[in-house]
């Protein structure tokens, strides 16, 4: 798997809109870019994915560079319930499972 | 629906001493993940299943942990006898598809 590097940790202002890098400049071709985020004491919740286009959901929209060496993931309005870590994960899907490997992750803190 | 169910949520055990962890998947899919996650860390893969065979269990540490899945729903994880470096929380995950999967709330093991 691409490893990938983010930032320790973020402040982001409650209402605004919050971007948070990953760089992964050893990803394949065949990679995708997945975003989980963890509220503390609880388990990791699935964000979004993409593979080369942006993609947008009811949760953030995920932005991917043309030569899919970074990415980052946009809350467009910070909540004060968004203070979590956020992992960003590059891996294949393939039929056989889709194991995740986390690495430290971006501890953001949305600040009233 | 209902998510992925863990039991017990807290477990306190003294060195050498033999833990069980139980996972219930969410209905119908075939992959199970438990994770280890230590205190300031990412989580980490222990053994993966699909259906009832194991995919993957290269960083379950076998001289002290076993884990089964009967029938292809539910599973165990066993540590035994446990050390005091097995502190952490206990993550079961589970998927129906190649992108996402779905956290349980975890199993936080206190060894004294």
């Amino acid at each position: 798997d691409a490893k990938t590097t983010q930032p320790p940790s973020m402040d982001c202002a409650e209402g605004r809109a919050a971007n948070l890098p990953c760089n992964h400049s050893t990803i394949s071709g065949n990679e995708y870019v997945y975003w989980y985020r963890q509220i503390h004491s609880q388990g990791p919740q699935y964000i979004i994915h993409g593979l080369k286009n942006n993609e947008t959901n009811e949760m953030a929209s995920l932005i991917i560079t043309e030569d899919r060496k970074s990415s980052t993931l946009i809350l467009p309005h910070a909540t004060l319930r968004d203070t979590a870590v956020y992992y960003c994960i590059v891996r294949v899907a393939n039929n056989a499972g889709n194991m995740l490997t986390f690495g430290g992750g971006t501890r953001l803190m949305v600040k009233p | 629906e209902a998510g992925v169910a863990q039991s017990p949520r807290y477990k306190i055990i003294e060195k050498r001493q033999s833990v069980a962890f139980w996972c219930n998947p969410i209905s119908g899919h075939a992959t199970l993940y438990w994770y280890q996650q230590i205190l300031g860390q990412g989580p980490k893969l222990l053994i993966q299943f699909q259906n009832n065979g194991v995919v993957d269990d290269s960083q379950l540490p076998k001289d002290r942990f076993s884990a089964e899945r009967l029938k292809g729903v539910d599973s165990t994880l066993k540590i035994q006898p446990a050390k005091l470096e097995d502190s952490a929380v206990y993550l079961c995950a589970s998927s129906q598809d190649r992108y996402e999967q779905y956290f349980g709330p975890g199993t936080r093991l206190t060894v004294t």
